[in-house]
């Protein structure tokens, strides 16, 4: 199983500021074939069913504020909130959908400092 | 509009079987490409994939809960059952099922259900 790891487990970021969410996995997650990387970021906020923020690691959901990006290739991942509003504070998870069993990491918990 | 929604028993006894069904609509189970599958999620935890059911009825099962899982598609009522024997306490969980877009080896989730969250206890 590719074991996907977040870092850091918890976050606290000032209103505005700029909020670095890591992800590290076991194995690459990018295709050959296509050039693209098999990982998406959710947002879960409490007592709600996780959010679709970004796919193929950096191509944002339809919908999704424009203050919220995502980089990285390979094994190595980063989702970026560019200035933290009140409503981002969730817990945000990676996930790979390169090869099954689909694994998420283990979240990371924002919230405002 | 996509929505999703599970409904099922709240409370399982150890040993039971649980049955959770999810009802679709917004999109058709019989498009190219989509699939739905099934999360779960014990409390304060993270998420667990379980099962997904392709358009064209290739299932995917989680391997470490193979021998429990099944799941089965109604696509002229848009309904997904996960069928899953032998409950144990360890999978009191919200069950979430979620709309898959891609195929094979690979897809994402794009839009979920609420959750139904399921209590294994005697």
């Amino acid at each position: 199983d590719i074991v996907m790891t977040q870092s850091p487990d918890s976050l606290a970021v000032s209103l505005g500021e700029r909020a670095t969410i890591n992800c590290k996995s076991s194995q690459t997650l990018l295709y050959g074939s296509n050039n693209k990387n098999y990982l998406t970021w959710y947002q879960q906020k409490p007592g709600q069913p996780p959010k679709l923020l970004i796919y193929w690691a950096s191509t944002r959901e339809s919908g999704v504020p424009d203050r919220f990006s995502g980089s990285g290739s390979g094994t190595d991942f980063t989702l970026t909130i560019s200035s933290l509003q009140a409503e981002d504070v969730a817990v945000y998870y990676c996930h790979q959908f390169y090869s099954p069993p689909w694994t998420f990491g283990q979240g990371t918990k924002l919230e405002i400092k | 509009q996509i929505t999703l929604k599970e409904s099922g028993p709240t409370l399982v006894k150890p040993t039971q079987t649980l049955a959770l069904t999810c009802t679709f609509s917004g999109f058709s189970l019989s498009t190219s490409g989509v699939g739905v599958g099934w999360l779960r999620q014990p409390p304060g935890k993270a998420l667990e994939w379980l099962a997904l059911i392709y358009w064209d009825g290739d299932e995917r099962y989680s391997p470490s809960l193979r021998t429990r899982l099944t799941i089965t598609k109604d696509t002229s009522r848009n309904q997904v059952v996960l069928t899953m024997t032998n409950m144990d306490p360890v999978d009191t969980a919200t069950y979430f099922c979620s709309r898959s877009l891609g195929g094979g080896n690979s897809c994402y989730f794009d839009h979920w259900g609420q959750g139904t969250l399921v209590t294994v206890s005697s």
